[in-house]
């Protein structure tokens, strides 16, 4: 299976600080990569779809980018309602569609 | 507007079995494919099962494979994941989600969940 690791696994910012999260594919997955964002106690939601395609309804501040094993999410201007866990997942390898470990962003 | 429900979940001992159950609305259910996805207390995401809009060809995880069984339910608008041999470690929140009209694995819609705990 395709191994998916998110740096880093915690991280802290201020509203209005610009955030990027890695994530890295252990095989090249062109541009088969989503993103998603979970509150606690809340089913996951999708944020970007194909390493750079935004999800209709979310916020321009998110975005997306990479191909090939290298991929970022990056929220250019954090907002209180952007504090919750994100996960990668590649969705090359159909239908073993693996998830990145999430990475949890914290208010400093 | 698309809307998933998933019941079924409760406290099973380990060995046992349990049918979860996911009711779509807002959208043309027998076109779509379907997934599971179960998230262990505190832990990340794991893909479990998936099954194309006619229910002819399903895929399964290896952790569940033999165990588990999805299914759906075109005229119901509904998708089961039958489980059974629980284990300890399938304690984890449920998850059904959407896919596309062809299997894409963007998953643009997702239940609330439901909680099964496989305990003695």
């Amino acid at each position: 299976d395709i191994q998916m690791t998110q740096s880093p696994s915690s991280l802290s910012a201020s509203v209005g600080d610009r955030v990027t999260i890695t994530c890295r594919a252990s095989q090249s997955i062109s541009s088969y990569l989503n993103w998603y964002q979970q509150k606690p106690g809340k089913a996951p939601k999708l944020l970007i779809y194909t390493a750079s395609s935004l999800q209709s309804g979310v916020p321009s501040r998110f975005s997306g980018s990479g191909s090939g094993t290298d991929f970022t999410l990056t929220i250019s201007s954090l907002q209180p309602e952007d504090f919750a866990t994100y996960y990668c997942q590649q969705s090359y390898s159909t239908p073993r569609y693996t998830f990145g470990q999430g990475t949890k962003l914290e208010i400093k | 507007q698309v809307q998933l429900v998933e019941s079924g979940g409760g406290v099973v001992q380990p060995g046992g079995s349990l049918r979860l159950s996911c009711a779509a609305s807002g959208f043309t259910f027998s076109t779509y494919g379907m997934h599971w996805v179960r998230q262990a207390p505190g832990k990340g995401l794991e893909w479990v099962a998936f099954i194309h809009y006619d229910g002819n060809n399903k895929y399964y995880a290896d952790s569940v494979k033999g165990r588990f069984t999805i299914s759906r339910d075109n005229s119901k608008n509904t998708l089961y994941l039958q489980m059974n041999s629980l284990r300890a470690e399938d304690t984890a929140v449920y998850y059904c989600a959407k896919d596309g009209m062809v299997m894409t694995g963007i998953l643009g819609y997702w239940g609330q969940g439901t909680l099964v705990t496989v305990s003695s």
